[in-house]
């Protein structure tokens, strides 16, 4: 079953915009791994969040991370037509990773 | 980027016949996983091994089996194809297992008329 779940399930925005994206999962966690998958490709990790961490940047990418609530959400920030992609959520519980169903990124030029 | 070298890259083959996917890394990685990709139902996992002959059942495993005789190599095969194992079929590997990143191949779309 699906441990984490990704919110919303699809968003088109224009270029420069922020896009935002939510992740919430049901048990506790070790870390948290945020995932890119281009059409036609193999996932491609982005960054991860321990459980003892609030908040994490690379680059244009901005995660947080919120136990109590068993939530995290991906921001990136001044996005671009090559951000779009589908965005997963993987939660390591201390067995393989659990992926979510993904959040459908367009960002239109 | 990982070296990681999914076999065949697409197949299509007819329900009840045999189909063996490879996957094949050059990153001496010990844990490696299959996992399968479907609409509305985003990545599960087949099974997964942590090291030389030791493999484990993932969420979705009935259906499949797998090997892993050589640190490079690990094997999915259906035994018996079946029209709902039609999926895109994804390797990963990592260096510290469940607590690590994970690195995909490019995947193995299986069709199963």
């Amino acid at each position: 079953s699906q441990q984490g779940e990704e919110d919303p399930q699809a968003l088109s925005i224009q270029e420069g915009e922020n896009a935002t994206m939510n992740c919430s999962y049901k048990t506790s966690i070790n870390n948290l791994q945020w995932y890119r998958q281009n059409s036609g490709r193999g996932l491609v990790h982005l960054i991860l969040i321990r459980s003892n961490e609030r908040e994490k940047h690379s680059g244009r990418l901005r995660v947080t991370l919120d136990t109590s609530k068993k939530s995290s959400s991906l921001l990136i920030t001044a996005s671009r037509a090559a951000d779009t992609a589908s965005y997963f959520c993987a939660t390591d519980s201390g067995t393989p990773l659990v992926f979510g169903k993904g959040t459908r990124l367009s960002v239109i030029a | 980027d990982a070296g990681i070298t999914q076999s065949p890259r697409h197949k299509v083959t007819e329900t009840g016949t045999p189909v063996t996917l490879r996957c094949h890394q050059t990153e001496n990685h010990r844990y490696m996983y299959w996992y399968r990709q479907d609409p509305g139902h985003g990545l599960r996992l087949i099974h997964y091994s942590y090291g030389v002959k030791d493999t484990d059942k993932g969420e979705v495993s009935d259906g499949y089996s797998v090997s892993r005789s050589k640190t490079e190599d690990f094997l999915l095969t259906l035994e018996s194809a079946t029209s709902s194992q039609t999926s895109v079929y994804f390797c990963a590997i990592s260096l510290a297992g469940g607590t690590g990143e994970l690195f995909f191949g490019e995947g193995s779309r299986l069709t199963v008329l």
